[in-house]
């Protein structure tokens, strides 16, 4: 099983969806990441949070340290929020980043 | 700020030359780390680096490959006579400090196809 478990592995939506992406890690942490990669692009850091909810624009993200599981969310979807996204945790004293396999998106218009 | 620079953006070699990929991280980063993403899948940790230091490298194939981060310059990730299975996308990342409430930024990565 691996550390971090995102899903879905493919979400495909209609332009103005409500859009949740859930990832559920093994590893006791004290932060996780959200990452948004585009098609042949770079590594966009979203958000990190500990703890709570975060909101920056039509984005969204929540965590639950004691269930181990986190959700990315997006209000009022656009096709320009097709990309991969992926949660990542730190481990051994954040040494290192372990990622899940990602969720693909694509919004139609 | 330019943030984290990677060059070459994209890279071609043939199977056996050598690959050396640069990473320039963020004006007050010291904590450098490289990673790799293989065709269709996921991101996986290579190695972690500070100034003139390998603290973690517990993710570099034992064989070909090679990292530094030297007192001056960017970080350099080596790959000797590579194979065509060392075709990816590697990505630097840095951070100004080494725990989890720092936050890392990453660069646009370099693409390494090996023909």
């Amino acid at each position: 099983k691996n550390e971090v478990e995102q899903s879905p592995q493919n979400l495909t939506a209609q332009e103005g969806e409500f859009i949740t992406i859930n990832c559920s890690y093994s590893v006791g942490i004290s932060a996780l990441h959200w990452l948004q990669q585009h098609p042949g692009g770079g590594i966009v850091s979203l958000f990190m949070l500990s703890s709570g909810k975060k909101k920056h624009g039509r984005l969204i993200a929540t965590i639950n340290i004691q269930e181990k599981h986190s959700s990315l969310h997006i209000t009022a979807s656009h096709p320009r929020d097709s990309a991969v996204y992926i949660c990542a945790v730190p481990i051994q004293g954040a040494q290192k980043l372990v990622f899940g396999q990602g969720t693909r998106l694509t919004i139609n218009p | 700020n330019a943030g984290v620079m990677q060059n070459p953006r994209h890279l071609v070699r043939r199977r056996g030359q050598e690959a050396r990929l640069r990473c320039s991280p963020m004006k007050g980063h010291s904590h450098v780390y490289w990673y790799r993403q293989l065709p269709e899948e996921g991101l996986k940790f290579m190695v972690y680096l500070q100034k003139e230091n390998i603290i973690d490298e517990s993710g570099m194939p034992k064989e070909r490959f090679s990292a530094e981060f030297p007192k001056e310059g960017p970080s350099i990730l080596r790959i000797q006579q590579v194979v065509r299975g060392d075709s990816a996308a590697y990505f630097c990342a840095s951070s100004p400090g080494l725990g989890p409430h720092y936050g890392y930024t990453f660069g646009s990565g370099t693409r390494l196809t090996v023909v």
